[in-house]
């Protein structure tokens, strides 16, 4: 399977744990996003990366998240004293991005619920 | 940031008819337009895409035109199927990133 992939699928976690979400994108392909979905709502823009760069970081984004992308391949979204308010779908996109289009293929998502 | 808006935010329609689902955006920068489609429980998939300098394009059953004054575009589905039936995204943006819209869920009733 050569399209996105994300790990783990689903996490339940208690209040105040740390969790560490992981996405594959498409080899090929240069950049990557982290969204958040909640019920009835779009993606909401997180984070995303050029190769190894992080370009830009929701301002909605606390202290809590970090993201890397250490070697422009994979990337980690790590989310420290989870809240309930963090429980949401986690979504992964990657892209080859050229000078107008940047046509975002998605992963399956990371289900994360909060206790 | 960008603005984005879809309008209606749920569509029901019968088997065979049209569903168009329009999206404003506030940032005349943005140039490049795309629709998502996301099934319930499923990821988002791009179903169709168009750039600032044409103005309409089709793939079979859908299409979408753009109105760049005014910040506009909207996806157009003729002769719906049931297997339309899922929730629509809009997502203007550029090369940098895009901006996705609150969705339109639609409903093609048999």
């Amino acid at each position: 399977d050569t399209g996105v992939s994300q790990n783990p699928r689903h996490k339940i976690t208690k209040r105040g744990q740390n969790v560490t979400f992981r996405c594959d994108p498409i080899s090929e392909h240069n950049r990557l996003y982290w969204y958040r979905q909640t019920l009835g709502q779009g993606p909401e823009f997180l984070t995303y990366f050029q190769n190894e760069a992080q370009l830009e970081k929701s301002r909605l984004l606390s202290d809590r998240f970090s993201a890397e992308r250490p070697k422009g391949s994979f990337s980690t979204l790590e989310i420290q004293r989870t809240e309930q308010g963090d429980s949401a779908m986690y979504l992964c996109a990657s892209s080859l991005a050229r000078l107008i289009t940047d046509t975002q293929y998605f992963g399956p998502g990371t289900r994360l619920t909060v206790l | 940031g960008e603005n984005v808006e879809q309008h209606p935010s749920t569509l029901s329609v019968q088997e065979g008819d049209s569903a168009v689902i329009k999206c404003t955006y506030s940032d005349s920068a943005s140039n490049y337009f795309p629709w998502y489609k996301q099934e319930l429980g499923k990821r988002p998939q791009l179903i169709i895409d168009i750039r600032s300098n044409v103005g309409e394009k089709k793939d079979q059953r859908i299409a979408v035109t753009l109105n760049k004054t005014a910040k506009h575009f909207s996806l157009h589905i003729t002769e719906t199927q049931p297997e339309d039936s899922a929730v629509y995204f809009c997502a203007p943006g550029g090369y940098q990133k895009v901006t996705f819209g609150t969705g339109t869920k639609l409903q093609v009733i048999p």
